[in-house]
């Protein structure tokens, strides 16, 4: 297993379109996260998926936002209609959760970076 | 509401010299810190991390320290090299609404000088 892999690694869209992401995580990973970076910011956190819940999305995931973890395996991060200000890298991360307090490090892919135009 | 926060935004330092970044978080249920290294176009890459039963944790040229009553840590890097030149992250995460989720500063661009 080579890490984290996230496809495409750079996307440019027209106002207006639908475009989806994908995520594959390590594999023995029970976690995964999506953030977005813009420029001079840190990553902001948008959802993450236990197995194939989804257990929180942030107020930063508006409507024309889904994601979706069949089967607990890869996941899949889409936009509708997007507009100029969903610009941004998608930064896809995993780990190992094992709770009661077990938490391990996030690994992150290599993001795919969305130009909306 | 940045509950992480790494005030400055840039350091340069001379290599073969200590590298310190600084962070700073306000949520006292945060009980596991991590600092990442980010490269342009790339996701970040994990460095080290402090669980907040510990005070010290040391991996090589990198060690991170954690003082819970002043909601701080640091991350030292001695010798800094030119390659450790790029954008570090802070991160932590607890027990607090979600779940272990990392949350992240807006990071601080460290430039070694050779």
């Amino acid at each position: 297993d080579t890490g984290v892999s996230q496809d495409p690694r750079h996307k440019i869209t027209k106002r207006g379109q639908n475009v989806t992401f994908r995520c594959d995580p390590i594999s023995e990973h029970n976690r995964l996260y999506w953030y977005r970076q813009t420029l001079g910011q840190g990553p902001e956190f948008l959802t993450y998926f236990q197995n194939e819940a989804q257990l929180e999305k942030s107020r930063l995931l508006s409507d024309r936002f889904s994601a979706e973890r069949p089967k607990g395996s890869f996941s899949t991060l889409e936009i509708q209609r997007t507009e100029q200000g969903d610009s941004a890298m998608y930064l896809c991360a995993s780990s190992v959760y094992r709770g009661g307090g077990g938490n391990t490090e996030a690994f992150f892919g290599q993001g795919t970076r969305l130009t909306v135009v | 509401d940045q509950q992480v926060k790494q005030n400055s935004p840039s350091l340069s330092v001379q290599e073969g010299r200590i590298s310190i970044l600084n962070c700073d978080y306000t949520n006292s249920m945060f009980d596991y810190f991590l600092w990442y290294k980010k490269y342009p176009a790339e996701g970040p890459t994990f460095l080290i991390s402090i669980s907040s039963i510990k005070d010290k944790n040391e991996d090589g040229r990198f060690t991170v320290f954690l003082n819970k009553s002043a909601k701080h840590l640091s991350l030292h890097i001695v010798p800094s090299q030119p390659g450790d030149s790029a954008v570090y992250f802070c991160a932590a995460s607890g027990v607090s609404g979600g779940s272990y989720i990392p949350t992240f500063g807006r990071g601080t661009s460290l430039i070694v000088h050779p």
